[in-house]
Order: C-alpha cells, then structure tokens, then sequence
C-alpha cells in the first residue's frame, strides 16, 4: 500500500518568512495530491492539491510542486502571517481508484510575530 | 449551514460500553469516510461507504461498525469499547464514487474511554 512520509514534524517561522513542508510517497500509481490544514480543535480543510499532470500549482501565497520522478511534493507558504499556524498535512491517492488519501504524520507550523 | 456535521463532539464513556457516533453531510455527496486521528495527530481511514455500500474497510476491529441508512448519513457503531479506542474520529464526504476530489470533514468527535 501506499507510505507518506512528512518532514518537518514541527516547524517554526518568523512572521513574513517563507515555510516549506516536504513529502515523499511510494506509490508511483498515486496520482493526486492533496494538502490539509488543520487548526486547533477543528477537521482538516483542503488549502490546495496537484495532480500527476502538473508540476507546480499556485494559489496566491500558497504552492505546491510536485516531481513524479523522485515521488515527492512540496507545500510553499510565503509571507507567512499567524493565522498560518497550524498542522499541515500532505496526502497521496489515486485519483481513480478507491478515493482512499494516505496520509503524512503532519507539520506543526508556528508563525512567530 | 454546516456541510458535515458530526454528534456528539465530546463524548466520555467507560471500558465495556457501546456508543455511537452520527454524522450527516448536506453537500449531496455521494461518498462519505470514518477517520481516527490519534494523540499523535497521525489521520488513517477507517471506512469508506459510497451509495450506502461499504468500499473501504481498513483493518479495524470488528467491535466497530458503520452504517449508512443513505448517503447523506454514516454513522460508526463501537462495542466493547477499549482504552486504545480514546482518539478524535472524524467523518468526511467527497463528491463521486472514482475520482478523487475534495474530501470536507467535519468538526471532528473526541472520544475518551477512562
């Protein structure tokens, strides 16, 4: 089966930095490419996702790449506020399978003011 | 107007019982999940029902049951409730049966088993 692995597990950033969070999959089948966003005391919520047939996709100060090759994918935050606290989680399906989204152990992301 | 909703949100209970957990979507979706975050924050699927028929079922203890009366409702069933089953079990929909696309959760539903 599919293996998601997510680094960093905590990450800290001053307020205005750009944040990176990094994925690797192993499941060359997989071909979508969700990210979520969890805060405090609520469900994940999509901030963005890839498919297979594309390599970057923005959305205004947030992008995801992604190299099929190497079998990994990035979430990028720019200019970095404190509402961007919270824990980041990449995910990795096949789009026309079952719809089952593996996903990463999570990024605790910290904005410091 | 809440898309996925999910009751109760707190729910405490002792080692033995059995308790439920109810979650509606109004999204219209087709496919709705059972998910268990842990202490660790770490999400894996448990369930997966599209059309009230069961297409996911990961390795879960039989103790735990879902049910789908119809699409719009999937509510997990567990017996016998154990110390390892205290986690935050989220429900989700997606629109669609073979295509993957959104997934909306609901608020989640932090189960404490003392």
């Amino acid at each position: 089966g599919e293996n998601v692995e997510q680094h960093p597990s905590t990450l800290s950033v001053q307020e205005g930095d750009s944040a990176v969070i990094k994925c690797t999959y192993s499941d060359s089948a997989s071909n979508y490419f969700p990210w979520y966003k969890q805060e405090l005391g609520k469900g994940p919520q999509l901030i963005i996702d890839i498919r297979s047939n594309v390599g970057e996709k923005k959305d205004q100060r947030i992008a995801v790449t992604l190299n099929k090759t190497a079998k990994h994918f990035s979430l990028h935050i720019t200019e970095t506020q404190p509402e961007d606290s919270a824990v980041y989680f990449c995910a990795a399906s096949m789009a026309f399978g079952n719809e089952k989204l593996t996903f990463g152990t999570g990024t605790r992301l910290t904005i410091i003011p | 107007d809440t898309a996925v909703s999910q009751t109760p949100k707190y729910l405490v209970t002792q080692m033995g019982n059995d308790k439920s957990i109810k979650c509606e979507q109004n999204l219209g979706h087709d496919t709705m999940y059972w998910y268990k975050q842990d202490s660790k924050k770490f999400l894996k699927i448990m369930f997966s029902y599209n059309n009230k028929e069961l297409i996911i079922n990961e390795t879960v203890p039989n103790r735990f049951s879902p049910k789908s009366p119809d699409k719009a409702h999937l509510n997990l069933h567990i017996n016998s409730l154990e110390l390892g089953d205290s986690a935050v079990y989220f429900c989700a929909s997606s629109q669609g049966s073979r295509g993957a696309g959104e997934q909306y959760f609901g608020p989640g539903t932090r189960l404490t088993v003392t």
